[in-house]
């Protein structure tokens, strides 16, 4: 199956400072990566569609200047989340789908958990 | 706008027994694609099984088989002989074939604990 490889998997940081998650396909090409935030016990929650060489997609409610993407080639997109506050405390995930994998195949990465300080 | 519906926020069956997860969404949509997610412990979101809407034969993997109802915007997964390996949170999530990137919709969740 078609590997997603998430990094890092967990971070720590301190308040202010700004975070970076890479999102890796690591066999096959993604035109489109997801990215997700999901607090303890709930669901995934869709933050952003990021496609490759364009600006992503924002949903409702998502600060795009403090959640910052970046789908630079067909198999690395990044998420920055930008000046962190202990409130984007969360566990972020990304998703590819494959390009030659058939309709609906979305695979995932393993996840980071962001604690901020 | 699409919205899938777990109304079983946990569940506990014993090793052996066959256990059903329920889920309902809502649709104008009539090409659409539904699915069901497995996240364990790890968090590492797993794919369990994958319907087609225009297919009426329910989908089957091992142990695992769905009831998809369209007409009633139904899809429930039934797991047979369940394992403890089962123990984890259930996501049924919706996926429209023709709109835009495809984005998945998630439902609530279902948290499935097999005991020994």
């Amino acid at each position: 199956g078609a590997v997603v490889s998430q990094h890092p998997s967990w971070v720590i940081c301190k308040s202010g400072t700004s975070v970076k998650i890479e999102c890796r396909s690591l066999d096959f090409q993604a035109t489109t990566m997801f990215w997700y935030r999901q607090f303890p016990k709930q669901s995934l929650m869709l933050m952003a569609t990021s496609n490759e060489g364009s600006k992503a997609t924002y949903e409702q409610g998502v600060e795009k200047d403090k959640f910052l993407i970046n789908h630079a080639s067909l198999t690395l997109s990044t998420l920055t989340v930008t000046s962190a506050h202990p409130e984007d405390s969360s566990f972020y995930i990304c998703s590819a789908r494959a390009t030659d994998r058939g309709v609906g195949e979305a695979f995932f990465g393993q996840g980071t958990r962001l604690t901020v300080v | 706008a699409q919205t899938v519906t777990q109304s079983q926020p946990e569940m506990s069956v014993q090793e052996a027994e066959t256990v059903t997860l329920s889920c309902t969404y809502d649709t104008s949509e009539n090409n659409y694609y539904l699915f069901w997610y497995k996240q364990p412990p790890s968090r590492q979101m797993i794919l369990v099984i994958r319907q087609e809407a225009y297919k009426q034969q329910n989908a089957t993997e091992n142990r695992f088989s769905v009831n998809f109802q369209k007409a009633a915007k139904s899809f429930s997964l039934k797991i047979s002989d369940s394992q403890l390996g089962d123990t984890a949170m259930y996501f049924c999530a919706f996926m429209p074939l023709f709109q835009g990137a495809q984005k998945l919709v998630f439902g609530q969740g279902t948290r499935l604990t097999i005991n020994p």
